[in-house]
């Protein structure tokens, strides 16, 4: 079935620093792919996404390109900052299976020290 | 436009009691998700509704767990009795019908089994 496997963490980085979460999924179609971010007590809110190979979604100085080769989509940041600070979840939506379900990952914890 | 709205957001219970959580759906939206966030497991996707109607229950663990939708802009869910092991962080997220199947959180519920 479909899964996605994400950077276990927690991961923590001084302020500036370069982010790299790691994220493959496995799926039987044509996935949409996922970052989601939950700030401390909020719920999950979309940070970017990729529809097609080869897209790079972006949002807030974060980007991720959709790898079919590699089945990768990772979260990269040129320069972090403490509000940052939040957990990210890698996900996908395959729209040729079951309709309108998300298969998360199990999020990584990031934590930025100024 | 308001968002996803879940209440209460907090709930304080004893055991055997009976526990009610509300969910607003986005208007317009089509599809509402029950999800449950506990740090041992994750999140997990409870039940989803597509028109009103329950698709895939497969996540409620226990027949203590009840879910409903009367209408487009109300749903519930209902854990009787409640057990200290059902506590949790319970979300609620809608989505519009469309391919790339983006889903919506509310703020969540957190629940406290005493």
């Amino acid at each position: 079935g479909d899964s996605v496997t994400q950077m276990e963490g927690p991961v923590t980085l001084s302020e500036e620093a370069f982010l790299t979460i790691n994220c493959t999924y496995t799926a039987t179609g044509y996935p949409s792919l996922f970052w989601y971010v939950q700030y401390p007590g909020e719920g999950l809110q979309l940070l970017l996404k990729a529809t097609k190979a080869d897209d790079k979604g972006s949002n807030k100085g974060f980007e991720a390109t959709y790898r079919k080769e590699t089945t990768s989509f990772h979260l990269e940041k040129g320069s972090v900052q403490v509000s940052d600070s939040a957990v990210y979840f890698c996900a996908l939506s395959d729209t040729y299976s079951s309709a309108s379900k998300i298969i998360f990952g199990s999020g990584t914890r990031l934590s930025i020290r100024p | 436009d308001a968002g996803v709205i879940q209440s209460p957001r907090h709930e304080v219970t004893e055991m055997g009691q009976e526990v009610t959580l509300r969910c607003k759906p986005i208007s317009g939206h089509d599809y509402l998700f029950w999800y449950r966030q506990t740090m041992m497991r994750g999140l997990e996707l409870l039940i989803y509704f597509n028109n009103n109607v329950p698709i895939d229950d497969s996540g409620m663990p226990e027949d203590r767990f009840s879910a409903k939708m009367p209408n487009a802009s109300f749903s519930t869910l209902k854990i009787q009795p409640s057990e200290p092991r059902d506590s949790a962080v319970y979300f609620c997220a809608s989505s519009p019908t469309s391919g790339y199947n983006e889903q919506f959180f509310g703020p969540g519920t957190r629940l406290t089994v005493l």
